[in-house]
């Protein structure tokens, strides 16, 4: 049962346009969610993150936005550049539940941004 | 950088033999965790460690085991390989405050059972 999904596998962008990346929960008792990159041979690096408690957070080019209504988040990218051409992984934690630190992830997707 | 390695970074195992994997941290992280990375899955939690000697299950654990005797060091162990544990494992730390709840990985280590 995939608790946090990423329904696109890959999304293609030009350079300097947006890039958005989608990714969907069933488990309401998530309530800290996270975006994480991952390039080719290295492992996962941390992106951005957000709290229940806020519906947006933004960090210079990377902006998420959660609707915990619609259990979405997605992840923008403004202007895209060639070297955020990668795997994003959405995450999700219950950070106040028994559960405390543990990520559950989606199954990715792979961004591609053409010069 | 966080200090987290894992050895070995590659690796090819006939099936049925045993393979341990290990993390090593020099931060003293409290919390550790085994993940590994399948096409078409993303990242499955293995197993995890909230101390020394205190492990506990993910959700795709069956053939695995863990072991942390020191807090620096968390190894993985696949019992007798399988084909179906062909994968890529990434260790993982918790920086674990209140900004911030994720995790540091590990390079990663690509085993093949053949």
């Amino acid at each position: 049962d995939q608790q946090v999904k990423q329904n696109s596998p890959s999304l293609s962008v030009q350079e300097g346009r947006i890039s958005i990346l989608n990714c969907d929960y069933t488990n309401s008792m998530f309530d800290y969610f996270l975006w994480y990159k991952k390039y080719p041979a290295e492992g996962p690096t941390f992106l951005i993150s957000i709290s229940s408690i806020k519906d947006k957070n933004e960090d210079g080019r990377f902006t998420v936005f959660l609707n915990k209504s619609a259990k979405h988040l997605s992840l923008h990218i403004v202007p895209s550049q060639p070297g955020d051409s990668a795997v994003y992984f959405c995450a999700a934690s219950a950070v106040g539940g028994t559960s405390y630190g543990k990520l559950t992830f989606g199954q990715g997707t792979i961004l591609t941004v053409h010069p | 950088d966080a200090g987290i390695t894992q050895s070995p970074r590659h690796k090819v195992t006939e099936t049925g033999t045993p393979v341990t994997l290990r993390c090593h941290q020099t931060e003293n992280h409290r919390y550790m965790y085994w993940y590994r990375q399948d096409p078409g899955h993303g990242l499955r939690l293995i197993h995890y460690s909230y101390g020394v000697k205190d492990t506990d299950k993910g959700e795709v654990s069956d053939g695995y085991s863990v072991s942390r005797s020191k807090t620096e060091d968390f190894l993985l162990t696949l019992e007798s390989a399988t084909s179906s544990q062909t994968s890529v494992y990434f260790c993982a730390i918790s920086v674990g405050t209140e900004a911030n709840y994720g995790y540091t990985f590990g390079s990663g280590t690509r085993l093949t059972v053949v």
